[in-house]
């Protein structure tokens, strides 16, 4: 399995620019998520999805959208980037939502996708 | 709303001595999961421990143990025999374990930064 992949490891984009970063999992997870990560500030919720066709928001929403059309993907969208979405991006994702009451769970993420907004 | 708290922003510790990391945590969920992931310099989030609140023996993975003390709402993290592998950013985490749309996402303190000096 190749776990959870992001594609692409490092993007530079200017103000306004739109782009979609990529998650794929081969676990056949229904659970996955995106994250934030901003110096200072641990990591950050930003979207998340129960499922196929099921999405919904975090703690971070605004300016990104996502949909999840497959099980296996979970894009996440930036409709015009701002300066203030610089940060590193990582993909999660786990076994259903009663993936914790498995003892043996856990959210599995990807190596991340460091964005610049010029 | 539940918040998580790493009052140590840096940290470091001789080779092979021990070290704790300290978290506490807000919520007003009686189930829920914490977790402490360790993000070494390739930027990867690594698992390290996992505890189950409704679990009163405390969790250990070979060197890490934790201190799960839920009347307090604290779980610090212990490394024993410490390593230069050990060095890396660790974030503790929370999640709660209810069947609403919540379940499953983690909330993630600030970080603590470690260092292993040989």
């Amino acid at each position: 399995n190749a776990g959870v992949t992001q594609t692409p490891k490092f993007q530079v984009l200017k103000t306004g620019q739109s782009m979609t970063l990529q998650c794929a999992q081969d676990m056949n997870h229904e659970y996955m998520s995106w994250y934030r990560q901003d110096p200072g500030m641990g990591l950050r919720l930003i979207h998340y999805s129960v499922g196929a066709g099921i999405t919904d928001q975090g703690e971070v929403p605004n300016g990104y959208n996502v949909s999840r059309s497959t099980t296996e993907d979970f894009p996440l969208r930036l409709l015009s980037a701002a300066p203030s979405q610089t940060s590193v991006y990582f993909c999660a994702s786990s076994r259903g939502r009663g993936a914790h009451l498995t003892s043996t769970d856990t959210q599995y993420f990807g190596p991340g996708t460091r964005l610049t907004v010029l | 709303a539940q918040t998580v708290t790493q009052s140590q922003p840096e940290m470091s510790v001789q080779e092979a001595e021990t070290v704790t990391l300290s978290c506490t945590y807000d919520t007003s969920e009686n189930n829920y999961y914490l977790f402490w992931y360790k993000q070494p310099p390739s930027r990867q989030m690594i698992l390290v421990i996992r505890q189950e609140a409704y679990k009163q023996q405390n969790a250990t993975e070979n060197r890490f143990s934790v201190n799960f003390q839920k009347a307090a709402k604290s779980f610090s993290l212990k490394i024993s025999d410490s390593q230069l592998g050990d060095t890396a950013m660790y974030f503790c985490a929370f999640s709660p374990m209810n069947y609403g749309g919540s379940q499953g996402n983690l909330i993630f303190g600030k970080g603590t930064k470690l260092s292993v000096k040989p």
